[in-house]
C-alpha cells in the first residue's frame, strides 16, 4: 500500500534554512502536500505541487520534487519561531484518499 | 480559519456509547473526508464522500459510519466506543481533486 516518510524531530536556530524531508512510495500520486499543524489547531495546508512539476516557490517556501526517487522536500527560508509546529508530507491521487506521514516536529530555537 | 466547521469542538463520553460528530464543509466543496489522528496512529485516512455518495473507504471500523446529506454536511458516527476511539477527529473538504482544506477538529475522549 502507499507509504509515507518523513524524520521526525527538526531543531534550526531562527533565521537560518529549515529543510524537511519526505519519501513516498505510491508511483501514481498525482499531488504532493505540505500540511501545517499548529498545538491544538487543525492541519493548514501550505503548498502543493504536481507531480510532474519539480519545483514550486511561494514565498518563504520552496518545494522541490524528485519524482524518480519519489523525495519531497520543504525548504523554510529565515526560518522564525512562529515556524515552529508539526509539518506533515501527504499525497493522493487526484484527491481520492489523502496519505499522510507521521509528521516531522520542527523546533525553532532563538 | 480555512472555512471547514466541525462540532463539537471537544466531547466526553462513556465506553460503550455512541456519539455524532458534524463537519460543515467550505461553500460549494462537494467532496468531504473523515481522519482520525491518534499518538501512536498518526493520521489515518477514514472515508471519503462526493457530492452524497461514498468515494473512498480507508482504515474505518465497522463501529464506525459516516454520511453525506443533500446540503454537502456530513456527519462521523461513531458506536459502542472503547477507550481506544479517543482521538482527535478531522474532517476535510475540497473544491476538486486537489487540495484538501482541514476543519480544527473534534477532541474525542472516551472514559
Amino acid at each position: 500500500g502507499e507509504d509515507v516518510e518523513q524524520s521526525l524531530f527538526l531543531s534550526v536556530r531562527e533565521g537560518d534554512s529549515s529543510v524537511i524531508n519526505c519519501t513516498y512510495t505510491d508511483s501514481s500520486s498525482t499531488y504532493l502536500y505540505w500540511y501545517k499543524q499548529e498545538p491544538g489547531a487543525g492541519l493548514q495546508l501550505l503548498t502543493y505541487i504536481f507531480s510532474n512539476m519539480d519545483m514550486k516557490q511561494d514565498q518563504r517556501l520552496t518545494v522541490l520534487l524528485n519524482k524518480k526517487d519519489k523525495h519531497l522536500s520543504l525548504r523554510i527560508a529565515d526560518t522564525q519561531t512562529g515556524d515552529s509546529a508539526i509539518y506533515f508530507c501527504a499525497e493522493s491521487y487526484y484527491g481520492q484518499n489523502f496519505v499522510f506521514g507521521p509528521g516531522t516536529r520542527l523546533s525553532v530555537l532563538p | 480559519d480555512s472555512g471547514v466547521t466541525q462540532t463539537p469542538k471537544h466531547l466526553i463520553t462513556a465506553t460503550g456509547q455512541r456519539v455524532t460528530l458534524r463537519c460543515s464543509p467550505r461553500s460549494g466543496d462537494l467532496s468531504v473526508y473523515w481522519y482520525q489522528q491518534s499518538l501512536d496512529q498518526g493520521l489515518q485516512f477514514l472515508i471519503q464522500y462526493y457530492n452524497g455518495e461514498e468515494r473512498a473507504k480507508g482504515n474505518i471500523l465497522e463501529r464506525f459510519s459516516a454520511q453525506q446529506f443533500p446540503d454537502l454536511h456530513s456527519e462521523l458516527n461513531l458506536s459502542s466506543l472503547e477507550l481506544g476511539d479517543s482521538a482527535l477527529y478531522f474532517c476535510a473538504s475540497s473544491p476538486r481533486t486537489t487540495e484538501a482544506f482541514f476543519g480544527q477538529g473534534t477532541r474525542l475522549t472516551v472514559v
